[in-house]
């Protein structure tokens, strides 16, 4: 009954591999996020969807890559990982309750380590 | 873009109450959040305000709001060891569902 769930919880791969991480949500939520935690536990928003449609997009290299096949998944996939793209991502989904606060629900993370 | 601004660290001992202060810059943040991250875990939300609300009481929480000065508090009461987390304060500029999470204040509650 996992709200938010992401796989794998752990990753460890070398320098130049592609990788790709996924979350599920079973809450019925129409918006879903992706996050990047580092050491410093610093949380930055990198991607957000709405019913599929991208509509947040910071200010992310281009070998990062969302994908929402519908509106209950959204994966993240790395090109050419690099040492810096190593952190716990985190996946999260809410309900657009259109200028009503929103409670957004987190997955319990994946932590990348890139060697 | 929303800065938000938290200290990092902060030392109580159980039973005392502790004080997790935050400051935002835009103005235009409808609601203000605070979220929970205990180790190894996703966030979770705790409580949040209306940005023309000053005050917030959730049982043992109390949210303070000082918008002319764009300072945010959480006053948890009682403090218990299973508080020793991570608090993150959150702002929606305008609104809507992006969110700008502060630095993060860590709390260690001490017997």
């Amino acid at each position: 009954d996992t709200a938010v769930s992401q796989t794998p919880k752990y990753l460890v791969t070398q320098m130049g591999n592609d990788k790709s991480i996924k979350c599920e949500q079973n809450l019925g939520h129409d918006t879903m996020y992706w996050y990047k935690q580092d050491s410093k536990k610093f949380l930055k928003i990198m991607f957000s969807y709405n019913n599929k449609e991208l509509i947040i997009n910071e200010t992310v290299p281009n070998r990062f890559s969302p994908k929402s096949p519908d509106k209950a998944h959204l994966n993240l996939h790395i090109n050419s990982l690099e040492l810096g793209d190593s952190a716990v991502y985190f996946c999260a989904s809410s309900q657009n309750l259109r200028g009503l606060a929103s409670e957004q629900f987190f997955g319990p993370g994946t932590r990348l380590t890139v060697l | 873009g929303e800065d938000v601004e938290q200290s990092l660290f902060l030392s109580v001992r159980e039973g005392d109450s502790s004080v997790i202060n935050c400051t935002y810059t835009d103005s235009s943040s409808t609601y203000l959040y605070w979220y929970k991250q205990e180790p190894g875990a996703g966030l979770q939300l705790l409580t949040y305000i209306f940005s023309n609300m000053d005050m917030k009481q959730d049982q043992r929480l109390t949210v303070l709001l000082n918008k002319k000065d764009k300072h945010l508090s959480l006053r948890i009461a009682d403090t218990q060891t299973g508080d020793s987390a991570i608090y993150f304060c959150a702002a929606s500029p305008g609104g809507g569902n992006k969110l700008t999470f502060g630095t993060g204040t860590q709390l260690k509650v001490e017997l």
